[in-house]
């Protein structure tokens, strides 16, 4: 059972380029979301989904977009990356509230 | 707005008990919830406290207060491997979690 996968594990972006981090569960779980850690930070609420087809934006929206056209699936799309966006991104999933987040272990993602 | 606070830091040594407490202000409150996060891992689940009381789950355990908006974390019987982040975080509607800054314990021998 592989649980969160998400690709890829590392990336080096320079300012201006684009890229799409993918995410993909294969626990039927309806609920997918993306956050993104700064060092030594908590955990920011970028985008979430509720079911397919259903998306809504958390507490770090701007400078992202995502889309959920299968269960599985919910990718994060990153258009003219800009420095402030060297995170760390992680993305999860549930079954509901009060179930516990399953995550990925995170793309690591740098921008120069 | 909504905002959780919880120490940044915790030192304790190994077999004793420590607890990580967590306030919060937020607005469409359903729970309350734990993660553990060891360097450059992922978060994993803790527990969950929909309901006030505590919760047991093997050496830890979780508490809730909604009247006060206050949860603990205690962890017993302390271990070098429980040297690692701890965050609290909140549910909101829609089923999402909001995440505090998190507290670092250090466990020393």
């Amino acid at each position: 059972n592989a649980g969160v996968t998400q690709t890829p594990k590392f990336r080096i972006l320079k300012i201006g380029q684009s890229m799409t981090l993918q995410c993909t569960q294969d626990m039927n779980h309806n609920y997918m979301y993306w956050y993104r850690q700064d060092p030594g930070m908590g955990l920011k609420l970028i985008y979430y989904s509720v079911g397919a087809g259903i998306t809504d934006k958390g507490e770090v929206p701007n400078g992202y977009n995502v889309s959920r056209s299968t269960t599985e699936d919910f990718p994060l799309r990153l258009e003219l990356a800009a420095p402030s966006q060297t995170s760390v991104y992680f993305c999860a999933s549930s079954p509901g509230t009060g179930s516990g987040y399953t995550f990925g272990s995170g793309t690591r993602l740098t921008v120069v | 707005g909504q905002s959780l606070e919880q120490p940044s830091e915790v030192t304790a040594v190994e077999g004793a008990i420590v607890q990580i407490n967590c306030t919060y202000q937020t607005s469409g409150f359903y729970g309350l919830s734990w993660y553990q996060q060891h360097d450059g891992g992922a978060p994993t689940f803790l527990s969950y406290n929909g309901l006030d009381g505590l919760e047991e789950t093997g050496r830890f355990s979780s508490f809730l207060s909604r009247s006060d908006s206050y949860g603990y974390l205690l962890l017993q019987e302390l271990q070098m491997k429980d040297s690692a982040s701890y965050f609290c975080a909140v549910y909101n509607q829609g089923g999402k979690l909001i995440f505090g800054q998190g507290t670092e314990l250090s466990v020393k021998p």
